[in-house]
């Protein structure tokens, strides 16, 4: 059964500062990968997704995915106090037909 | 505006009772997602449905039971709930020709 594993758990960081999180994977035939935030008490959103090893850049949001190291990451460039949120990696076997195995999220602050 | 709606917002049930969570998606969505959040273990997959008039089990269908009967509408029913149970649980919709999901708001079950 597919793992998923989020590092950190939580984090700090001053508001205009670089955010990693990262996220790994145990299925290999895994298709697709992606992240969501979900702020307190609100639902998940779908924040960005990849399917192909490489880099993948939306404004301030850049993801990185490397199959071979069943590894996937999400940087966020100029952190704001608006990014605080739990952010979860979802990873899935399928493509069309997606059913995502979620991570349990590294809860972000960012500190003005 | 696409949207998932789940009610109740708030339940709270007795142990050994029946609960029934429904959620309506307008996204014309084939798929559908019961998921619970719990802090520590992120969103895990209890049901699912590609469609009208099936089920499948996710990762952790045991005590729980889904129904699908239109495309618009998929419940999840405890039928002898418990304590254990007592979660917030998200319901979400997909598609074959998008990888998002979009999640309803949530619902808290207490179970007593």
């Amino acid at each position: 059964q597919q793992k998923v594993q989020q590092s950190p758990e939580s984090l700090i960081v001053p508001e205009g500062a670089m955010t990693s999180l990262n996220c790994t994977f145990s299925d290999s035939a895994s298709q697709y990968f992606a992240w969501y935030r979900q702020h307190s008490g609100k639902a998940p959103k779908a924040l960005m997704s990849i399917f192909s090893n490489g880099e993948k850049e939306e404004g301030r949001f850049t993801i990185h995915l490397n199959k071979a190291s069943l590894h996937f990451s999400l940087h966020i460039r100029d952190s704001q106090p608006s990014d605080s949120a739990l952010y979860l990696c979802a990873v899935s076997h399928n493509t069309g037909n997606y059913k995502y195995v979620f991570g349990a999220g590294t809860r972000l602050k960012v500190i003005a | 505006e696409a949207a998932v709606t789940q009610s109740p917002r708030n339940k709270v049930a007795v142990t050994g009772g029946k609960v029934t969570l429904s959620c309506n998606q307008t996204n014309n969505h084939n798929n559908m997602y019961w998921y619970r959040q719990d802090t520590g273990h992120g969103l895990r997959l209890i049901h699912y449905s590609y469609g009208a008039g099936s089920t499948e089990k996710g990762d952790i269908p045991d005590g729980y039971k889904a129904s699908r009967p239109s495309q618009e509408n998929f419940s999840l029913i405890l039928e002898l709930a418990t304590p254990s149970q007592t979660s917030v649980y998200f319901c979400a919709s997909g598609d074959t020709s998008n990888s998002d999901y979009t999640f309803g708001s949530g619902t808290r079950l207490l179970v007593i």
